[in-house]
């Protein structure tokens, strides 16, 4: 299947910073979704988007759904040490999802 | 509470032996997935059902096999066809586009 090219790797970020991440696809996607994942745990839905321009905020977190349709991104804001984990992004076509690699975010107090 | 709930969190297991990871959702959810998590990559689609008595292979379907006699239950069973076994196991159920995850079953083959 399908994966999304997610962007960066990795992020290691001072405390109160902000913090952006993207990801890409190939493909046209119906829905965008961004989750945060703890180790050991299963992902968290953080944001949803159904529509191609949408920007969608959850308190200190930005999404927004590519004009293309092709892309997503996603923004933290003045970053707290709980930010800490992985980040992925999931698109949605119609009918499976295909997933991002991960953003492993690590914050510095 | 609503939700998805998997168990067992950890599981064990010796060559040879078939295991069930259960996946119950009361979230009235029609479709359910089963995906398999490896350090290092993004998710990776085992098996998934859109309504009860129907399920689909997804991209690594070999040495799995799932049943979905219920809406609320679609549980998987690792064979012992299934050469690399050891991993994270996570379930989901969507609506309206979106899809959430249960917490996961860590399986270790020893």
């Amino acid at each position: 299947g399908q994966q999304l090219n997610q962007s960066p790797q990795s992020m290691f970020i001072q405390e109160g910073e902000d913090v952006s991440m993207n990801c890409t696809s190939s493909s046209i996607f119906n829905t965008w979704l961004w989750y945060k994942q703890d180790p050991g745990e299963g992902p968290v839905l953080l944001i949803a988007l159904y529509k191609a321009g949408e920007l969608t905020s959850n308190g200190r977190l930005t999404a927004q759904f590519g004009i293309t349709r092709k892309d997503s991104f996603l923004n933290i804001s003045a970053s707290i040490p709980s930010d800490v984990g992985i980040y992925f992004c999931a698109g949605h076509p119609g009918n499976q999802f295909y997933f991002g690699t991960g953003t492993s975010l690590t914050v510095i107090p | 509470d609503g939700g998805i709930t998997q168990s067992p969190k950890y599981l064990f297991r010796k060559e040879g032996q078939n295991v069930t990871l259960s996946c119950e959702q009361n979230l009235n959810h029609d479709a359910m997935y089963w995906y398999r998590q490896d350090p290092g990559q993004g998710l990776r689609l085992i098996y998934y059902s859109q309504i009860v008595n129907d399920f689909q292979k997804g991209d690594i379907a070999e040495g799995y096999s799932v049943s979905r006699e219920k809406k609320e239950s679609f549980p998987l069973t690792v064979t012992s066809a299934q050469k690399n076994p050891t991993a994270f196991y996570l379930c989901a159920s969507t609506s309206t586009d979106t899809q959430y995850f249960g917490p996961g079953t860590r399986l270790t083959v020893l």
